[in-house]
């Protein structure tokens, strides 16, 4: 059984570029969320992707977008980045979502984003 | 709208005492607790999950309960071991599908 793998582990952007996030899902999952921890902080929900379809969303402007694959693989796409997205991007996955009961949820490494 | 709290932020001990970290939530309408250890500039492991129907688990030398009633969870670690210092984080799943609500977090530090 395979675990919550993230690609890359470290990137630095510059302020106005696009930036995409990998995670691939534990076998068997079928839901992955992803999560932005500013340092210091408790990890805040971006989205989630159920079934390919977004399955909730949290304060997070429309420039932050998703993906999710027939793999349940997913995607985080970031647009026109701006100093304050600096952070560490958390993928995490389950079984579940939609109207079903979530599972314990399965955490990747993580993303460390820079925007300069 | 739920919000989950850790006290203390901050707590350090010597070696080998039996240590218990607080999380409270204040929707008690909560589905699982789950709670999760992370190391500096790394990703979550999660440590014990809680369902809805149960009031603790165990595992090792965490023990984790759950009152819903008064929208209370503890982490109760025994016997602490400098191994065990790291960031421990508590998180609610307000609803059924699956979104994590999480705590500030407590950074634990064990004294040789």
């Amino acid at each position: 059984e395979t675990g919550v793998t993230q690609s890359p582990t470290h990137l630095i952007k510059t302020r106005g570029q696009q930036v995409t996030l990998r995670c691939s899902s534990q076998s068997g999952h079928n839901t992955v969320s992803w999560y932005q921890q500013a340092l210091g902080q408790g990890p805040q929900f971006i989205f989630q992707y159920y079934r390919e379809e977004e399955n909730g969303r949290g304060n997070f402007p429309p420039r932050f977008s998703g993906l999710q694959f027939p793999n349940y693989s997913s995607e985080l796409n970031v647009n026109a980045l701006e100093l304050d997205d600096s952070a560490l991007y958390l993928c995490a996955s389950s079984f579940g979502g939609g109207r079903a009961r979530a599972t314990e949820a399965f955490f990747g490494q993580g993303t460390r984003l820079t925007v300069v | 709208k739920q919000e989950v709290t850790q006290i203390p932020a901050a707590l350090s001990v010597p070696e080998g005492e039996n240590l218990v970290l607080n999380c409270s939530f204040t929707d008690s309408a909560i589905y699982n607790l789950q709670w999760f250890r992370q190391d500096p500039g790394k990703g979550l492991t999660s440590l014990l999950l809680i369902q809805s129907s149960q009031r603790e688990q165990t595992s090792g030398r965490l023990n984790a309960s759950l009152d819903k009633s008064s929208g209370r969870s503890t982490l109760y670690i025994a016997a602490s071991q400098p191994g065990d210092s790291a960031t421990y984080l508590c998180a609610a799943f307000p609803d059924q599908g699956g979104k994590l609500i999480f705590g500030q977090g407590t950074e634990l530090s064990v004294k040789p």
